[in-house]
């Protein structure tokens, strides 16, 4: 099966500090990676679709300078929020598609910024 | 801009019957339909996918209906178990290599 993995599983920062998420697909060579982001008990909201080698889309209502995603290769897409505040503190989730069918979940990063 | 809704938050049944959970969609049909389930603090995981031409599908114990008139699926756990107490997400994806756009969830509790 098709594997993804991200890291790290939970952090806890500092308001106004940045964290980077890694997520990466073990297995097989992503064509694109998505970017969610699930508050307690609410459904997994899109963030942006990256595909490697270009600029990420992002959904409305996601800033794209606070959330930044680079996508250097097909294994390896990253999240960094920037100056993190509480309201940022979530559930984010990364997933990958090999054909563009599937789709590949990872098994999330809870960040809690105090 | 699409709707998705799963028709109830909480669904509790007993160990041994079948529990049947409600995806209900507006708007245009997608090109296909997926269902997930998700554990507390994990990522969704994948259980079966069923495409806009397609009635039915069957994976052992699971199984998910499309009908594309009542822009509704239905998903069927059959012969429920304390173990598949989790959180069912029904997804829809209108084209290959675009998102899946997420419900709310239906938290499914068996009890033995």
């Amino acid at each position: 099966g098709a594997v993804v993995s991200q890291h790290p599983s939970w952090v806890i920062c500092k308001s106004g500090t940045s964290v980077k998420i890694e997520c990466r697909s073990l297995d097989f060579q992503a064509t694109t990676m998505f970017w969610y982001r699930q508050f307690p008990k609410q459904s997994l909201m899109l963030m942006a679709t990256s595909n490697e080698g270009s600029k990420a889309t992002y959904e409305q209502g996601v800033e794209k300078d606070k959330f930044l995603i680079n996508h250097a290769s097909l294994t390896l897409s990253t999240l960094t929020v920037t100056s993190a505040h509480p309201e940022d503190s979530s559930f984010y989730i990364c997933s990958a598609t090999r054909s563009g069918y599937e789709q590949y979940f990872g098994p999330g990063t809870r960040l809690t910024v105090t | 801009s699409q709707k998705i809704e799963q028709n109830s938050e909480a669904l509790n049944i007993q160990e041994g019957k079948t529990a049947t959970l409600t995806c209900n969609y507006t708007n245009y049909s997608p090109a296909y339909l997926q269902w997930y389930r998700q554990d507390p603090g994990r990522g969704p995981v994948f259980l079966l996918l069923i495409r806009e031409n397609e009635k039915e599908k069957r994976k052992e114990r699971l199984k998910v209906t499309f009908d594309t008139t009542l822009k509704q699926s239905l998903f069927h756990i059959t012969a429920s178990q304390p173990a598949d107490s989790a959180t069912y997400l029904c997804a829809l994806r209108y084209q290959a290599g675009t998102a899946l756009i997420f419900g709310k969830g239906t938290t499914l509790s068996v009890s033995s």
